[in-house]
């Protein structure tokens, strides 16, 4: 089956600076989604990008899709420490089950 | 905002019982999930569940796992005789249609003893 295959697989960055995570699917898809995971915690939705979209904003987010590639990329911009998380995307093949990724691990710096 | 909520959050049972994970799905969802996550490991899709049965069933929830939306807002997970590896932050999900985002609970946390 196919999956999410986030890269990199953790990221340090300094606070206020942008951070770009990307993923890779194998398959074709009908929408990806992003998810955020605090340590221990819940999986917060983010954003869906479906199949025939190229891009997607929200706040400070912003999510390409690049089918071509099968890929996808979540930037965040002017990063905050509240960001601190593991980022999942999750790809949507049939409109059911989604298929998560390992996840990214982003940690700002102060 | 709706959320769909789950409890408990955290549950410790002895290997061989039996465990009920309960969760309230957002109210005018038609479709709904249960998802499990090892420590330090990806989620992992379990079921999923529309107009009152299993659409979809992973290789991961065998004959001991069962699910079921007893009235019109709950819906739960069973798992009949716990086994050390069914130790696991368990998710629930729904979403209100196929093409539609899936929301998820904060998570209950097993811990098979």
């Amino acid at each position: 089956s196919q999956q999410g295959e986030e890269d990199p697989q953790a990221l340090s960055i300094q606070e206020g600076e942008n951070a770009t995570m990307n993923c890779s699917y194998k398959t074709s898809i009908n929408n990806l989604q992003w998810y955020r995971q605090n340590s221990g915690r819940g999986l917060v939705h983010l954003i869906l990008i479906r199949s025939n979209e190229r891009e997607k904003h929200s706040g400070r987010l912003r999510v390409t899709l690049d089918t071509s590639k099968k890929s996808s990329s979540l930037l965040i911009t002017a990063s905050r420490a509240a960001d601190t998380a593991s980022y999942f995307c999750a790809t949507d093949e049939r409109d059911d089950k989604i298929i998560f990724g390992k996840g990214t691990r982003l940690h700002i710096l102060p | 905002e709706p959320e769909v909520t789950q409890t408990p959050s955290h549950q410790v049972t002895q290997m061989g019982q039996e465990v009920i994970l309960r969760c309230v799905p957002i109210s005018n969802h038609l479709y709904f999930y249960w998802y499990r996550q090892i420590l330090g490991q990806k989620v992992e899709f379990l079921v999923s569940f529309y107009n009152n049965e299993i659409s979809e069933k992973s290789e991961i929830f065998d004959d001991q796992f069962s699910v079921e939306r007893p009235d019109g807002s709950n819906f739960t997970l069973k798992i009949r005789s716990t086994k050390l590896e069914d130790s696991a932050m368990y998710f629930c999900a729904s979403r209100q249609g196929r093409a539609n985002e899936q929301f998820f609970g904060p998570g209950t946390r097993l811990t098979v003893l």
